[in-house]
């Protein structure tokens, strides 16, 4: 597809497990984010990976959180030990950055996490 | 630290009149600003964005206007339709840089 492409789409996962999320960017687009939003609240930043630069984890909420980038594509989130106040939506976005120009990124459908 | 704030949560407009939602921003390397609109269940989706370099971009309906003097900048919706209800999120980042900096969202309802 054209958009940026996530999965799982819905994922409930018992409070202890370990949970992956899956992100396909737009294809070319160098830059790819990860944002969450919880239940009545706004776009928090997580993680953001731009081509072989180390990434921005300023946003990671504690090391339970990682995430990864292969081949400069495909991204996955991983949470360790999940607790109930990781349950949100987790939003994955990709950008053409260029330094001449405003940075608008494009955001997948999500993956709704519920942590029970 | 709130850098970019959305101090209305929710907003009701009658079909037809015209929407103004707001947004204030505190860091003053903010040179780009975008406005993003979100369904239920679906990821957010851009709408519309300006540089510091202007103080007005159109796009149909939608118009951004941004006050760099007040670090203010608001979305004008006109005529608004039922389509249009949703929450919207404006955005903000310094020119060339990568990450967003988003506010909390206005939630905007139009009534038949």
């Amino acid at each position: 597809g054209a958009g940026v492409s996530q999965s799982p789409s819905n994922k409930v996962t018992e409070k202890g497990k370990d949970v992956e999320l899956r992100c396909d960017p737009i294809s070319g687009h160098t830059a790819l984010y990860w944002y969450r939003q919880s239940l009545g609240q706004g776009l928090e930043f997580l993680i953001y990976f731009q081509g072989n630069s180390a990434p921005d984890k300023s946003g990671l909420p504690s090391d339970r959180f990682s995430a990864e980038r292969t081949g400069g594509s495909v991204s996955t989130l991983t949470i360790q030990r999940t607790q109930q106040e990781d349950s949100a939506v987790y939003l994955c976005a990709s950008s053409l950055v260029s330094r001449s120009s405003g940075n608008t990124i494009y955001f997948g459908e999500g993956s709704w996490l519920t942590v029970v | 630290d709130q850098q970019v704030k959305q101090n209305s949560p929710s907003l009701s407009v009658q079909e037809g009149r015209i929407s103004i939602l707001n947004c204030d921003y505190t860091n003053s390397m903010f040179d780009y600003f975008l406005w993003y609109k979100k369904y239920p269940a679906e990821g957010p989706t851009f709408l519309i964005s300006i540089s510091s370099i202007k103080d007005k971009n159109e796009d149909g309906r939608f118009t951004v206007f941004l006050n760099k003097s007040a670090k203010h900048l608001s979305l004008h919706i006109v005529p608004s339709q039922p389509g249009d209800s949703a929450v919207y999120f404006c955005a903000a980042s310094a020119w060339g840089a990568q990450k967003l900096v988003f506010g909390q969202g206005t939630r905007l309802t139009i009534n038949p």
